[in-house]
């Protein structure tokens, strides 16, 4: 079975500090995929990054950037110089490989999620 | 370029009672997922549907069950309401062999009294 920690439930900054989010996953497929969504007060689930189990390259994305680790089993995502509009809740998630012919994907299953709270 | 529809965007049930929730995928797009989303938790998956057949399914009861349509949209039915079943409930749509490319919708908030 398939799961996702996210041990930081809520997280307070000030303005331009930077951000950390911690992820630990649990799978026993040697191929899966990675993700980071962010929620705002909206609720829609907005993609942030996905990265697969053979790729560990770290890469930086604007302000993103992620620290992939496949022998701690982590996938840390940092926001650089965070502003007020990154306030919201962000959610890890995991999707092991489906093997059946036609899909579309696997299901994602998600941690429980880090508040992020921007302060002006 | 039209997102992920749902509908309602908010609705309240009496227990016992059924509801039908209603999604709306990315143009493009032909698999639907449907996820549940407690208030301080991150979403579980519930099931997904391609080729108008549930392909996959989470930890659900037969209560909530599903329906895909030729148009590729879907709906999301809920028998028996419980207290516990009022929640968000995300839509997701994708596309077949582009990889992962999940675009979720902004959820029904399903409320149960």
């Amino acid at each position: 079975a398939q799961k996702v920690t996210q041990a930081q439930t809520e997280i307070s900054v000030v303005e331009k500090e930077d951000v950390t989010l911690d992820c630990v996953y649990e799978t026993r497929d040697t191929t899966y995929y990675l993700f980071w969504y962010k929620q705002p007060p909206s609720g829609e689930l907005v993609f942030l990054i996905r990265r697969n189990s053979f790729d560990e390259q770290n890469e930086i994305s604007g302000r993103y950037s992620w620290n992939f680790q496949k022998s701690t089993s982590s996938f840390n995502f940092t926001i650089t110089a965070s502003q007020v509009v990154d306030s919201a809740v962000y959610f890890c998630a995991l999707s092991e490989r489906f093997y059946m012919i036609k899909a579309a994907g696997n299901k994602l299953t998600f941690g429980g999620g880090t508040r992020v709270l921007v302060k002006p | 370029d039209a997102g992920v529809t749902q509908s309602p965007t908010h609705l309240i049930k009496t227990r016992g009672q059924q509801v039908t929730l209603r999604c709306s995928p990315k143009s493009g797009h032909d698999t639907v997922s449907w996820y549940q989303q407690a208030l301080g938790q991150g979403p579980q998956f519930i099931f997904q549907y391609y080729e108008e057949e549930e392909r996959q399914r989470g930890n659900f009861p037969d209560r909530f069950s599903g329906h895909q349509f030729p148009n590729y949209s879907s709906e999301l039915n809920v028998n028996a309401l419980l207290l516990g079943d009022s929640a968000l409930y995300l839509c997701a749509s994708s596309r077949t062999g582009t990889g992962y490319g999940y675009t979720f919708g902004s959820g029904t908030r399903l409320t149960v009294v």
